[in-house]
């Protein structure tokens, strides 16, 4: 059974650091592409980034480029989401989600189950 | 980026009923790369719906999808219990990867 595990999330003031962790298993994890995708409180979802299974691409929605960094250890089947000068709507859940194939333009399933981060003072 | 603006934002249906979903894209989903998730209160979203209009491992018959271009609709043929829930759209054929804003199917 594929299995999707978040964690890290937290209160972290405006203009701090958090990194967010997604563990895998029950799949090969470097043979599929994985994402970040987050919900605002009472919102809709936003895709925030993906990784090709290699690592070897990553793409990012406007509003976290050049302030998060998506990556992932093959070896340890885990995805993470470093995000630095975090902003107030930035508060979301957090998801990790499968992508379909290895190189992202798939759908996304299954999703963890998410990690709340709270930006606030 | 492809902006997804989906409709009604809510859709107020009794069980046994049947619910209409649609997303409209702001230019053509490439390949007809557009699916469907359903998102429980409280839960993460799950998938429903790839390609347009194959159904994921699980998903009862009673949802379909359709459509092409710029026009996709979601089907549910007749409301069960457990089909209340806010629906998305997700187009995955152009980055960014977009999302709808969701409609929510509440019991009437």
């Amino acid at each position: 059974e594929v299995q999707l595990l978040e964690s890290g999330g937290g209160l972290v003031q405006p203009g701090g650091s958090l990194r967010l962790s997604c563990a895998a298993s029950g799949f090969t994890f470097s043979n599929y592409a994985m994402n970040w995708v987050r919900q605002a409180p009472g919102k809709g979802l936003e895709w925030v980034s993906g990784i090709s299974g290699s690592g070897g691409s990553t793409y990012y929605a406007d509003s976290v480029k050049g302030r998060f960094t998506v990556s992932r250890d093959n070896s340890k089947n885990t995805l993470y989401l470093q995000m630095s000068s975090l902003r107030d709507e930035d508060t979301a859940i957090y998801y990790c989600a499968k992508d379909r194939y290895s190189n992202l333009y798939g759908w996304f399933d299954p999703w963890g189950q998410g990690t709340l981060v709270t930006v606030s003072s | 980026e492809i902006v997804l603006t989906q409709s009604p934002g809510t859709l107020s249906l009794s069980p046994g009923e049947r619910a209409t979903l649609s997303c409209r894209a702001s230019q053509s989903v490439s390949s007809s790369y557009l699916a469907w998730y359903q998102q429980i209160p409280g839960q993460a979203p799950s998938l429903l719906i790839y390609g347009t209009s194959s159904r994921a491992t699980g998903i009862p018959d009673r949802f379909s999808g359709s459509g092409s271009g710029t026009d996709f609709t979601l089907t549910i043929s007749r409301l069960e219990p457990e089909d209340f829930a806010v629906y998305y759209c997700q187009q995955y054929g152009s980055s960014p990867w977009t999302f709808g804003q969701g409609t929510k199917v509440e019991i009437k």
